[in-house]
């Protein structure tokens, strides 16, 4: 069955960088693309963007710059990296494989609680 | 690309039906029949439950439905039950090659 399994929570400073992972099972991985979703505290779900089977990463609007998108296809891994965080980053991280038959989301992660504070 | 617009709130009885509306433009909900929606029990991942419009993944019970008539998709649940609270939020492609949410609604079982 189909299974992505993200890294557990980080607590990071302002201006750190975090790296979010997403391992992927049950599928063959580089076929699919994945999307990756932000759900900031009080807050509904936030398409951030995806990476494409190719590892060409699209973001959406607000998540450009700072934020990156890339896949090991070695390990079937995903991951989303934030750069120079900021205290309104803290949220949850979802990872969801995008489908092949019409352009939406399928399966989630788990998601990845990235908390910001000095 | 502005969130599609959903009812913050929705509630009913068990046993009852409830609809929830996604309101969107041409360029995304009227545009394309790629509407999905997703349950969100808080603390777990979301679940797809409706995809391209109206039609339900494996497992998913048939109290779940959807349908789109203009720039507006719906949800609609009937025979509402205890385990059907939580949160619910709509999902279109859109005319930019993207993906844009709903801002969610949140569903009360009285």
């Amino acid at each position: 069955q189909v299974q992505l399994v993200q890294s557990g929570s980080e607590l990071k400073k302002p201006g750190a960088s975090v790296r979010v992972s997403c391992k992927a099972s049950g599928y063959t991985f580089t076929r699919y693309f994945m999307n990756w979703v932000r759900q900031a505290p009080g807050q509904g779900l936030e398409w951030m963007g995806n990476i494409d089977t190719n590892g060409n990463p699209s973001y959406a609007q607000g998540f450009r710059g700072r934020f990156v998108f890339s896949v090991d296809s070695s390990v079937n891994t995903a991951y989303l990296q934030i750069n120079s965080l900021k205290a309104e980053d803290k949220a949850v991280y979802y990872c969801v494989r995008g489908t092949n038959e019409y352009p939406g989301m399928d399966y989630w992660g788990q998601g990845t609680l990235v908390s910001v504070s000095s | 690309q502005s969130a599609l617009t959903q009812p913050a709130s929705v509630s009913g009885s068990p046993g009852q039906s409830i609809a929830i509306s996604c309101t969107g433009t041409s360029s995304d909900v009227g545009g394309y029949d790629y509407v999905s929606w997703y349950q969100h029990h808080p603390g777990t991942a979301p679940k797809l439950i409706i995809f391209e419009v109206n039609n339900r993944p494996s497992g998913i019970s048939d109290r779940f439905s959807g349908s789109k008539s203009g720039n507006t998709a719906s949800l609609t649940i009937t025979g509402l039950q205890p385990e059907d609270e939580g949160d619910y939020y709509c999902l279109s492609y859109t005319n930019t090659i993207t993906l844009v949410f709903g801002g969610g609604t949140k569903l009360t079982v009285l």
